[in-house]
């Protein structure tokens, strides 16, 4: 079974600055990991995803996130925030060679202050 | 581009009632997840179809059954409602019910059971 830790409930952070989601992830296979976007009242978009290769991966609206193999952990970036990113976001696993079934972190909060 | 439909949006039941829950995934997408969202929570996968047939099963509670019909949408039963069923119930889909395919979600419905 896998699981996935977002160690920060809420992560506030002015307009313009840079920022950092933590998620880790915990899995006796080897893993896929994804970030995944909720804005308020809406369902959930993909942000990017990590299959294979590069372990620096680039995603939608200037996000992006490194896979380190060695501390088992996948987190999101964005060096200059924008109001519109106040959303939750969620890491998610998959065991590789499977179903396609998703475990998802607990969410980590950005709200994006002015 | 067409997204997943999920129908109804909002639903109230009562206690012990029924409620059922449609899903239309997005057009040539042959498998199609259920999850479910506690208020505040992560999603929690309940169950995935592929082909029709039932892939995978996750922490579906026994007074709920799903299927996925001929044309590929899906249902969700939810019978002998309780209040702690209230939730945001996600569909998605993909192309392919394998481990790394990009999982789309639609936007939920809303169930509320007082």
């Amino acid at each position: 079974a896998q699981s996935v830790t977002q160690l920060d409930s809420q992560v506030p952070v002015f307009e313009e600055a840079p920022v950092e989601l933590r998620c880790n992830y915990s899995s006796s296979v080897s893993v896929y990991l994804f970030w995944y976007v909720q804005y308020p009242n809406q369902g959930l978009q993909l942000l990017l995803k990590y299959l294979s290769g590069s372990t620096l991966v680039k995603g939608i609206n200037g996000f992006e996130a490194e896979f380190n193999k060695s501390q088992t952990s996948f987190h999101l970036r964005k060096p200059s925030v924008h109001i519109s990113d106040t959303a939750e976001y969620f890491c998610a696993v998959t065991a590789t060679g499977g179903g396609n079934k998703l475990t998802f972190g607990t969410g980590t909060q950005l709200k994006v202050e002015l | 581009a067409a997204g997943v439909i999920q129908s109804p949006r909002h639903l109230i039941k009562e206690k012990r009632e029924t409620a059922t829950l449609k899903c239309y995934p997005i057009p040539r997408h042959d498998t199609v997840y259920w999850y479910q969202q506690g208020p505040g929570q992560d999603p929690q996968f309940l169950i995935s179809f592929y082909e029709k047939m039932q892939s995978d099963k996750g922490s579906i509670p026994d007074r709920f059954s799903a299927q996925q019909f001929s044309d590929y949408h899906s249902e969700l039963n939810m019978s002998s409602l309780e209040l702690g069923d209230s939730a945001l119930y996600f569909c998605a889909s993909s192309l392919g019910g394998y481990s790394g395919n990009t999982i789309y979600f639609g936007e939920g419905s809303w169930l509320t059971v007082v």
